[in-house]
């Protein structure tokens, strides 16, 4: 059962455009987001985080959207550059994040072509 | 601050060996967690160890263990070795405890493990 969802294997986007990955989740009990970006052989490196209590989180160029009702979270990417070219991966936990146990998506390679 | 750290970086051990992988969290905090990666199971949640104590359990056999010391260092074991244990194994820490927006949790470069 596979409680966080990522449907797109992969994306390719035009270097300069938006780049949107998509997650959603099953449990009803998540309150925290967290997206990350993943070069092969390397650990993950966070992006950003968003609580349940907010439908919105901006940092730089990536920004994080959440919609509860829906289950699903996005990432957007503006503009993107090719050095964003990685495997990104959506993580969910509970207990507002006051938790190192994250669920983890199975990822979305992106592709930002020069 | 320094990050994650994790070693040794690379190892090969054949089946039926036992292994222990280590991991240094970021100073200060207290929450150190292991992950198996593999190409057909993703990023899979083993343990998390929390001032000393085991806190939360992922779905991994009895043969994967750890521990962590009294500065957050964590150790992992895994006992009688077995091909399907081929993996990146990650640690992460996490301040955890405080407002939601500082609890993020920072990996380290993984420990690349290879049973022959």
């Amino acid at each position: 059962d596979q409680q966080v969802k990522q449907n797109s294997p992969s994306l390719s986007v035009q270097e300069g455009r938006i780049s949107i990955l998509n997650c959603d989740y099953t449990n009803s009990m998540f309150d925290y987001f967290l997206w990350y970006k993943k070069y092969p052989a390397e650990g993950p490196t966070f992006l950003i985080s968003i609580s349940s209590i907010k439908d919105k989180n901006e940092d730089g160029r990536f920004t994080v959207f959440l919609n509860k009702s829906a289950k699903h979270l996005s990432l957007h990417i503006v503009p993107s550059q090719p050095g964003d070219s990685a495997v990104y991966f959506c993580a969910a936990s509970g207990l507002s994040g006051n938790t190192g146990k994250l669920i983890f998506g199975q990822g979305t390679t992106l592709q930002v072509k020069p | 601050k320094a990050g994650v750290t994790q070693t040794p970086r690379y190892l090969i051990k054949t089946r039926g060996q036992q292994v222990t992988l280590s991991c240094s969290p970021i100073s200060g905090h207290r929450s150190v967690s292991w992950y198996q990666q593999t190409p057909g199971q993703g990023l899979q949640f083993l343990f998390e160890y929390f001032s000393e104590t085991q806190r939360n359990k992922g779905n991994f056999p009895g043969r994967f263990s750890g521990r962590q010391f009294s500065n957050s260092r964590s150790e992992m074991n895994v006992s009688t070795l077995e091909l399907g244990d081929s993996a990146l194994y990650l640690c992460a820490s996490g301040l955890v405890g405080g407002p939601s927006s500082y609890n993020e949790q920072f990996f380290g470069p993984g420990t690349r493990l290879t049973v022959l």
